[in-house]
Protein backbone atom coordinates (compact mmCIF):
# COMPACT_ATOMS: atom_id res chain seq x y z
CA UNK A 1 0.00 0.00 0.00
CA UNK A 2 1.95 3.03 -1.41
CA UNK A 3 -0.59 5.44 0.98
CA UNK A 4 -2.26 7.13 -2.03
CA UNK A 5 -6.02 6.92 -2.67
CA UNK A 6 -7.83 6.94 -6.22
CA UNK A 7 -10.99 6.62 -6.24
CA UNK A 8 -13.21 5.52 -8.18
CA UNK A 9 -11.44 2.98 -8.92
CA UNK A 10 -13.44 2.24 -12.27
CA UNK A 11 -15.59 4.35 -14.38
CA UNK A 12 -17.62 3.62 -17.39
CA UNK A 13 -19.45 6.84 -19.51
CA UNK A 14 -20.38 8.10 -22.71
CA UNK A 15 -19.32 10.15 -25.04
CA UNK A 16 -19.46 13.87 -24.33
CA UNK A 17 -19.76 13.19 -20.67
CA UNK A 18 -17.72 14.63 -17.82
CA UNK A 19 -15.98 12.87 -14.75
CA UNK A 20 -14.11 13.87 -11.96
CA UNK A 21 -11.26 11.59 -10.67
CA UNK A 22 -9.90 11.90 -6.95
CA UNK A 23 -6.79 11.65 -5.60
CA UNK A 24 -5.51 11.80 -2.26
CA UNK A 25 -1.75 11.82 -1.76
CA UNK A 26 0.56 10.32 1.34
CA UNK A 27 0.24 12.04 4.85
CA UNK A 28 2.53 14.52 4.49
CA UNK A 29 2.92 14.84 0.58
CA UNK A 30 2.64 18.34 -0.62
CA UNK A 31 3.21 17.44 -4.05
CA UNK A 32 0.29 15.61 -6.46
CA UNK A 33 1.41 14.66 -10.13
CA UNK A 34 -1.23 13.34 -12.55
CA UNK A 35 -0.48 10.96 -15.24
CA UNK A 36 -2.56 8.91 -18.12
CA UNK A 37 -1.72 5.47 -19.38
CA UNK A 38 -3.61 4.28 -22.78
CA UNK A 39 -3.01 1.07 -24.30
CA UNK A 40 0.12 -0.01 -25.10
CA UNK A 41 1.66 3.61 -24.13
CA UNK A 42 4.10 4.72 -21.59
CA UNK A 43 2.97 7.02 -18.32
CA UNK A 44 1.65 10.43 -19.66
CA UNK A 45 2.43 13.07 -17.36
CA UNK A 46 -0.45 15.27 -17.49
CA UNK A 47 -0.19 18.14 -14.51
CA UNK A 48 1.63 18.72 -11.13
CA UNK A 49 0.91 20.62 -8.09
CA UNK A 50 1.96 21.47 -4.94
CA UNK A 51 1.05 22.70 -2.30
CA UNK A 52 -2.08 23.68 -3.99
CA UNK A 53 -0.14 25.70 -6.70
CA UNK A 54 0.30 24.20 -10.40
CA UNK A 55 3.77 23.59 -10.93
CA UNK A 56 4.44 22.02 -14.14
CA UNK A 57 2.32 21.18 -17.01
CA UNK A 58 2.54 17.93 -19.43
CA UNK A 59 0.66 16.94 -22.22
CA UNK A 60 -2.68 18.19 -20.74
CA UNK A 61 -5.74 18.45 -23.03
CA UNK A 62 -7.62 22.01 -23.03
CA UNK A 63 -10.73 19.07 -22.20
CA UNK A 64 -8.63 18.30 -19.38
CA UNK A 65 -8.33 20.44 -15.86
CA UNK A 66 -7.03 19.65 -12.53
CA UNK A 67 -6.66 21.25 -9.06
CA UNK A 68 -5.62 20.88 -5.25
CA UNK A 69 -7.37 22.02 -2.89
CA UNK A 70 -6.06 22.95 0.99
CA UNK A 71 -6.32 19.70 2.32
CA UNK A 72 -4.00 18.40 -0.22
CA UNK A 73 -6.15 15.87 -2.39
CA UNK A 74 -6.60 16.57 -5.94
CA UNK A 75 -9.38 16.08 -8.28
CA UNK A 76 -8.59 15.28 -12.24
CA UNK A 77 -11.62 16.74 -14.52
CA UNK A 78 -12.49 15.29 -17.67
CA UNK A 79 -15.00 16.86 -19.93
CA UNK A 80 -16.39 16.20 -23.13
CA UNK A 81 -15.20 12.72 -23.35
CA UNK A 82 -13.94 11.56 -26.19
CA UNK A 83 -13.65 7.72 -26.96
CA UNK A 84 -9.34 8.13 -26.64
CA UNK A 85 -10.29 9.26 -23.34
CA UNK A 86 -10.42 5.96 -22.18
CA UNK A 87 -7.21 4.65 -20.48
CA UNK A 88 -5.89 4.34 -16.76
CA UNK A 89 -5.46 7.57 -15.01
CA UNK A 90 -2.50 7.47 -12.41
CA UNK A 91 -2.28 9.70 -9.03
CA UNK A 92 1.41 9.87 -7.68
CA UNK A 93 2.47 12.07 -4.78
CA UNK A 94 5.67 13.04 -3.51
CA UNK A 95 7.13 15.23 -0.35
CA UNK A 96 8.58 17.77 -2.41
CA UNK A 97 8.12 20.47 -5.30
CA UNK A 98 11.15 19.39 -7.02
CA UNK A 99 12.12 15.85 -6.53
CA UNK A 100 15.05 13.54 -7.29
CA UNK A 101 13.68 10.61 -5.74
CA UNK A 102 10.51 8.64 -6.14
CA UNK A 103 6.70 9.11 -6.71
CA UNK A 104 4.06 7.04 -4.76
CA UNK A 105 1.49 5.88 -7.28
CA UNK A 106 -2.21 5.40 -6.31
CA UNK A 107 -3.94 1.96 -7.70
CA UNK A 108 -5.06 3.93 -10.67
CA UNK A 109 -8.77 5.06 -11.60
CA UNK A 110 -9.36 3.35 -15.33
CA UNK A 111 -11.69 5.02 -17.61
CA UNK A 112 -14.07 4.27 -20.13
CA UNK A 113 -15.82 5.99 -22.35
CA UNK A 114 -18.74 4.16 -24.58
CA UNK B 1 7.76 12.72 -28.91
CA UNK B 2 9.06 9.88 -26.44
CA UNK B 3 12.16 11.01 -24.84
CA UNK B 4 12.03 7.42 -23.19
CA UNK B 5 11.87 4.25 -25.36
CA UNK B 6 11.91 1.08 -24.44
CA UNK B 7 11.65 -0.94 -27.29
CA UNK B 8 11.21 -4.74 -25.82
CA UNK B 9 7.38 -5.10 -24.52
CA UNK B 10 8.18 -7.96 -23.43
CA UNK B 11 10.55 -10.75 -22.02
CA UNK B 12 10.41 -13.99 -21.21
CA UNK B 13 13.39 -15.47 -18.62
CA UNK B 14 13.45 -19.23 -16.55
CA UNK B 15 13.92 -18.68 -13.37
CA UNK B 16 17.15 -18.49 -11.25
CA UNK B 17 18.31 -16.49 -14.83
CA UNK B 18 19.33 -12.92 -15.30
CA UNK B 19 17.01 -10.68 -16.48
CA UNK B 20 17.86 -7.44 -18.55
CA UNK B 21 15.38 -4.94 -19.57
CA UNK B 22 16.52 -2.16 -21.76
CA UNK B 23 15.94 1.71 -21.51
CA UNK B 24 16.85 4.26 -23.74
CA UNK B 25 16.35 8.25 -24.00
CA UNK B 26 17.15 11.17 -26.35
CA UNK B 27 17.32 14.12 -23.65
CA UNK B 28 21.02 14.63 -22.45
CA UNK B 29 19.24 16.80 -19.92
CA UNK B 30 17.87 13.90 -17.98
CA UNK B 31 20.43 13.33 -14.82
CA UNK B 32 17.92 10.85 -12.56
CA UNK B 33 16.77 7.63 -13.86
CA UNK B 34 14.29 5.19 -12.13
CA UNK B 35 12.69 1.54 -12.50
CA UNK B 36 9.10 1.01 -11.72
CA UNK B 37 7.55 -2.44 -11.35
CA UNK B 38 3.60 -2.51 -11.72
CA UNK B 39 1.83 -5.33 -11.14
CA UNK B 40 -2.00 -5.85 -12.75
CA UNK B 41 -4.63 -3.84 -11.00
CA UNK B 42 -1.74 -1.84 -8.34
CA UNK B 43 0.07 1.27 -8.89
CA UNK B 44 4.27 1.26 -10.39
CA UNK B 45 6.47 1.00 -7.30
CA UNK B 46 9.11 2.43 -7.34
CA UNK B 47 12.48 -0.08 -7.59
CA UNK B 48 15.71 1.29 -7.97
CA UNK B 49 17.03 4.94 -8.93
CA UNK B 50 20.40 6.06 -10.22
CA UNK B 51 21.96 9.28 -11.26
CA UNK B 52 23.70 11.04 -14.01
CA UNK B 53 26.84 10.99 -11.75
CA UNK B 54 26.71 7.45 -11.61
CA UNK B 55 27.60 4.53 -13.89
CA UNK B 56 26.11 1.56 -11.53
CA UNK B 57 23.75 0.94 -8.21
CA UNK B 58 23.08 -2.08 -7.06
CA UNK B 59 20.12 -3.34 -4.48
CA UNK B 60 20.17 -6.74 -3.65
CA UNK B 61 19.13 -8.39 -6.47
CA UNK B 62 18.45 -5.56 -8.98
CA UNK B 63 21.68 -3.69 -10.51
CA UNK B 64 21.00 -0.75 -13.09
CA UNK B 65 23.61 0.35 -15.24
CA UNK B 66 24.16 3.76 -16.64
CA UNK B 67 25.71 4.69 -20.28
CA UNK B 68 25.60 7.80 -20.66
CA UNK B 69 27.40 8.23 -24.12
CA UNK B 70 25.10 5.99 -25.42
CA UNK B 71 21.35 7.28 -23.44
CA UNK B 72 20.92 3.61 -22.48
CA UNK B 73 20.61 1.95 -19.10
CA UNK B 74 19.49 -1.62 -18.16
CA UNK B 75 18.19 -3.11 -15.04
CA UNK B 76 20.00 -6.79 -14.24
CA UNK B 77 17.58 -8.65 -12.09
CA UNK B 78 19.51 -11.78 -10.99
CA UNK B 79 18.50 -14.27 -10.00
CA UNK B 80 15.21 -14.13 -11.67
CA UNK B 81 11.97 -15.31 -9.34
CA UNK B 82 9.04 -15.65 -10.65
CA UNK B 83 7.54 -12.53 -8.25
CA UNK B 84 9.56 -10.75 -10.27
CA UNK B 85 6.70 -11.26 -13.20
CA UNK B 86 5.39 -7.52 -13.89
CA UNK B 87 5.75 -5.25 -16.48
CA UNK B 88 9.30 -2.90 -15.46
CA UNK B 89 8.99 1.23 -16.76
CA UNK B 90 12.13 3.09 -17.19
CA UNK B 91 11.59 7.06 -16.38
CA UNK B 92 14.23 9.71 -16.63
CA UNK B 93 13.47 12.80 -14.81
CA UNK B 94 15.77 16.48 -15.88
CA UNK B 95 17.16 19.28 -13.86
CA UNK B 96 14.35 20.64 -13.02
CA UNK B 97 13.02 17.87 -11.10
CA UNK B 98 9.40 18.36 -11.72
CA UNK B 99 8.56 16.13 -14.89
CA UNK B 100 9.32 12.14 -14.84
CA UNK B 101 9.37 10.71 -18.95
CA UNK B 102 7.86 7.46 -18.53
CA UNK B 103 8.73 4.41 -21.09
CA UNK B 104 6.42 2.15 -22.92
CA UNK B 105 7.30 -0.48 -20.40
CA UNK B 106 8.97 -4.32 -20.46
CA UNK B 107 6.82 -7.33 -19.30
CA UNK B 108 8.65 -9.35 -17.68
CA UNK B 109 8.06 -13.41 -17.24
CA UNK B 110 10.00 -15.52 -15.26
CA UNK B 111 9.20 -18.82 -15.70
CA UNK B 112 9.48 -21.49 -12.96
Amino acid sequence: DSGVTQTPKHLITATGQRVTLRCSPRSGDLSVYWYQQSLDQGLQFLIQYYNGEERAKGNILERFSAQQFPDLHSELNLSSLELGDSALYFCASSVRATNTGELFFGEGSRLTVL
Amino acid sequence: DQQVKQNSPSLSVQEGRISILNCDYTNSMFDYFLWYKKYPAEGPTFLISISSIKDKNEDGRFTVFLNKSAKHLSLHIVPSQPGDSAVYFCAAQGNTGNQFYFGTGTSLTVIP
